[in-house]
Order: C-alpha cells, then structure tokens, then sequence
C-alpha cells in the first residue's frame, strides 16, 4: 500500500535561513509525488510537482524539492525563509500503486521566527 | 477564473439534523473528491468520482454519500450528523490523466456538528 511520511509535524525556523520540510514514500513503482502548502483559513494550494521528468523541481516562492528514488525521499527546501512562508505544507502521492488515487502526508507546520 | 468552489464556509449544525455541502467546480474535470481535514491526521478521503454517475468509497467514507449526477457537481451529504463529523471539508479535482495532474482544491468548509 502507499503511504506518505513527514517526518516533523512542527517545524520552527528563523526568516532568512534554510528551510527543509521531509517527505518519504512507500511505493513499488516510481510514483507522482507533489508538495501542497495551506495558508490559515485557505484550501490547498500546489507548490510543485514531479511527474517522472526533472528530478529537481522548481515551484513558486522559491521552493524546490529533489526527488531521490534511492532513498524514497522528495524534500521540500527553500534556502531563505521569508515570514510569508509560516503555513502548513502536504506532500502527497499518486500513481499506478495507488490506483491513481491521492495519498497525503499528514503535514508540517512551519513557523518562521522573525 | 478555474477554480473549485465550496459552500457553504462555515456550519454549525446539531446532531441528527441532514446537511448538504456543495462543490462545483468549472473546468470540466473527470475526476472530484471529498477529503476531511484534522489535526495531525492530514487529508483523508471521504468518496471520489472518476466522473458523472461513477464514485466510489474512499478511506473514511462511513456517516457520508455522494452524488454525481452532472460533470461540475459533487455534493457531500451527511444524512444524520455526528459530534465525530466535526472537521474541515475539502472538495478537490482533476483531469483523469493517470493522477499525473495536480489535485485542484476548494477552500474549504469547517462543520460543527453539536
């Protein structure tokens, strides 16, 4: 079965240092994999997505996230946060293995110090 | 604009009293779902429908139905709501393209059920 790991479900940083949210799968086949953020009182908004092509993805507000199928692993990063990044971020799966049905991690609080 | 859109926002309901939360959505998507959100669970899916008169239960789906009647519209119905069904509610869909496109959120709608 597939399921998604976030590792941390707080995680506190200071404006202007490296962000690192993590992610892990379990899957036999190479899944899709994305990474959502929510701000207070919103729905889910897409960061980024991999869809088997570029293993590094690029997303908005200067997110990144590389996929490592070695290691199972799609860590979100972004290497200065900024006070408008405290929100909750998701990563979730799809693909063959689940029956093309979503899967999502149970979430990261992230809070930026100023 | 694209968009997916919920209503209503807000609900405060008493126990046993049927309530209907509506989802449309205008960019003539296959596929729509209804998760539900709580603290430190993340997104668990109620029900989805691969498209009109097609839906099928997901992981939490007991206390719930669904209709798809028409392509846009996915209501989620409590027939007899319970204290347990306090939570937020997201609706969300996507092109049936192999789960390879991103999910599509509404912003949600956060039920008390007293």
């Amino acid at each position: 079965a597939q399921s998604v790991t976030q590792l941390g479900s707080h995680v506190s940083v200071s404006e202007g240092a490296l962000v690192l949210l993590r992610c892990n799968y379990s899957s036999s086949v190479p899944p899709y994999l994305f990474w959502y953020v929510q701000y207070p009182n919103q729905g889910l908004q897409l960061l980024l997505k991999y869809t088997s092509a570029a293993t590094l993805v690029k997303g908005i507000n200067g997110f990144e996230a590389e996929f490592k199928k070695s290691e199972t692993s799609f860590h979100l990063t972004k290497p200065s946060a900024h006070m408008s990044d405290a929100a909750e971020y998701f990563c979730a799966v799809s693909g063959t293995d689940t029956g093309n049905q979503f899967y999502f991690g149970t979430g990261t609080s992230l809070t930026v110090i100023p | 604009e694209a968009q997916v859109t919920q209503n209503p926002r807000y609900l405060i309901t008493v126990t046993g009293k049927k309530l209907t939360v509506t989802c449309s959505q205008n960019m003539n998507h296959e596929y729509m779902s209804w998760y539900r959100q709580d603290p430190g669970l993340g997104l668990r899916q109620i029900y989805y429908s691969m498209n009109v008169e097609v839906t099928d239960k997901g992981d939490v789906p007991e206390g719930y139905k669904v209709s798809r009647k028409e392509k846009r519209n996915f209501p989620l119905i409590l027939e007899s709501p319970s204290p347990n069904q306090t939570s937020l509610y997201f609706c969300a869909s996507t092109p049936l393209r192999g789960a390879r496109s991103p999910l599509h959120f509404g912003n949600g709608t956060r039920l008390t059920v007293t």
